[in-house]
């Protein structure tokens, strides 16, 4: 069974700090993308990634597929309240449409 | 972008009784589209994989008989919780493969089940 293990599990912090979200697995993706969900809402996409080592960049948020393309992870910069949700990464099953959820971070980020 | 929409966005069934969730795609085809639960504070939990045309695929440790899916057109999910009870409360999301162009995942707005 795959397993997408997400740290932290929570994480508050202030603004205009610097946080990272890591995405761990023992298995290998043909791709990954981040999510970020709102309470009550469908998951937003933010990025898919999809080369092993590939980095990608959408204003603050800095997104990096893992070498072995088994891991990830996203960081942001100068954290503001309106980047408070949960955000998910999701692992792509090789040879299907299925994608694999991580466990989630939930993030807090205080004015 | 394209858009997938969910029906109903809520609702509240008694004990016993179906409900059927419809998940369409507004704006291009999709052969396969995905159900997805999701509890409180959690991640989302893949249930099954619902083919245009053919019958579902459901993932380990989900009921078929349960969660009945059919996928009748290229725009059109849906899923029945057959006999529902308090702990299939939770929300339900659908995602939608655009099979003709893009091949992303785009993800319905979800619905909440509440069963008294």
């Amino acid at each position: 069974t795959q397993l997408l293990e997400q740290s932290p599990q929570f994480l508050s912090i202030q603004e205009g700090e610097n946080l990272t979200v890591y995405c761990n697995s023992s298995s290998v993706f043909s791709s990954l993308q981040w999510y970020r969900q709102e309470p009550g809402e469908g998951p937003v996409l933010l990025v898919t990634v999809v080369t092993g080592g590939e980095v990608k960049k959408l204003k603050r948020l800095t997104f990096q597929f893992g070498d072995a393309r088994k891991d990830s992870s996203l960081h942001i910069t100068a954290a503001q309240p309106g980047d408070t949700g949960l955000y998910l990464c999701a692992g792509g099953l090789p040879g299907t449409y299925k994608y694999i959820f991580g466990t989630g971070t939930r993030l807090k980020v205080l004015a | 972008g394209a858009v997938v929409s969910q029906h109903p966005s809520r609702v509240i069934c008694k004990s016993g009784t179906s409900v059927k969730i419809e998940c369409r795609s507004l704006d291009f085809q999709a052969t396969t589209m995905f159900w997805y639960r999701q509890f409180p504070k959690k991640s989302l939990m893949l249930m099954a994989t619902s083919n245009e045309g053919s019958k579902a695929t459901y993932e380990q440790g989900v009921e078929k008989d349960k969660f009945l899916i059919n996928h009748a057109s290229l725009t059109l999910s849906t899923l029945t919780v057959t006999s529902a009870h308090p702990e299939d409360s939770s929300f339900y999301i659908c995602s939608a493969v655009d099979s003709h162009g893009s091949y992303e995942q785009y993800f319905g707005p979800g619905t909440r089940l509440t069963v008294t």
